[in-house]
């Protein structure tokens, strides 16, 4: 099946710095990316849908300016938690939806972030 | 009322237990529903589609009742790998899939 990658897997940061988290489809084109968010125990809740080439939809209560996505290419999207605070460690995870099937979407392995 | 519920379990079985998940779902213009296995600390993997004939893949049958908004998945013969949390995923075309919150399931020796 098609491949997904994050990075980094796991990262620890200080409170008040910022977080880059690449999400890269490695074998197909993905015109549409999405950002998810998974809290111990929860379900996974969208954050965003990026769309290669315009401005991120976010879901209602997650902060654009805090979370900044850029997806510029059709094989690159970026999630950036600017000024992490404790209340951000959680488990991203990016999918992919390949263009080529209206349907199949590929998931990322996830980065766990854990803000000190 | 929540776009997707499950019953979060947990479930604990024994090897070669047959056992049954339900989920629901609020919206009715759905068009793609599908059920996820999560390994802890891991990211969603696709276990299988659901399609409204019903639909098996070896041990595990998933069945969808449109009219009553409901999603089934039945796994047969427990087995230890089964030990996962199964989550009930939605979607409508071109549209993030939206997940509930996961049933565990935990096979026992």
């Amino acid at each position: 099946g098609a491949v997904v990658s994050q990075h980094p897997s796991r990262v620890i940061c200080k409170s008040g710095t910022s977080v880059k988290i690449e999400c890269r489809s490695l074998d197909f084109q993905a015109t549409t990316m999405f950002w998810y968010r998974q809290f111990p125990k929860q379900s996974l809740m969208l954050m965003a849908t990026s769309n290669e080439g315009s401005k991120a939809t976010y879901e209602q209560g997650v902060e654009k300016d805090k979370f900044l996505i850029n997806h510029a290419s059709l094989t690159l999207s970026t999630l950036t938690v600017t000024s992490a605070h404790p209340e951000d460690s959680s488990f991203y995870i990016c999918s992919a939806e390949d263009w080529a099937s209206t349907y199949e979407q590929y998931f990322g392995p996830g980065t766990r972030l854990t803000v000190t | 009322r929540k776009e997707v519920e499950q019953d979060p379990g947990p479930f604990n079985v024994p090897e070669g237990a047959t056992v049954a998940f339900n989920c629901t779902y609020s919206n009715s213009a759905s068009q793609s529903f599908f059920w996820y296995r999560q390994d802890c600390r891991k990211e969603p993997k696709l276990l299988m589609s659901v399609y409204s004939s019903g639909n098996e893949d070896g041990r595990f049958t998933a069945q969808l009742n449109r009219a009553s908004q409901y999603i089934s998945l039945l796994i047969r013969d427990s087995k230890l790998s089964d030990s996962a949390t199964y989550l009930c995923v939605v979607n409508q075309a071109g549209t993030a899939l939206i997940f509930g919150k996961g049933t565990t399931l935990s096979v026992s020796s």
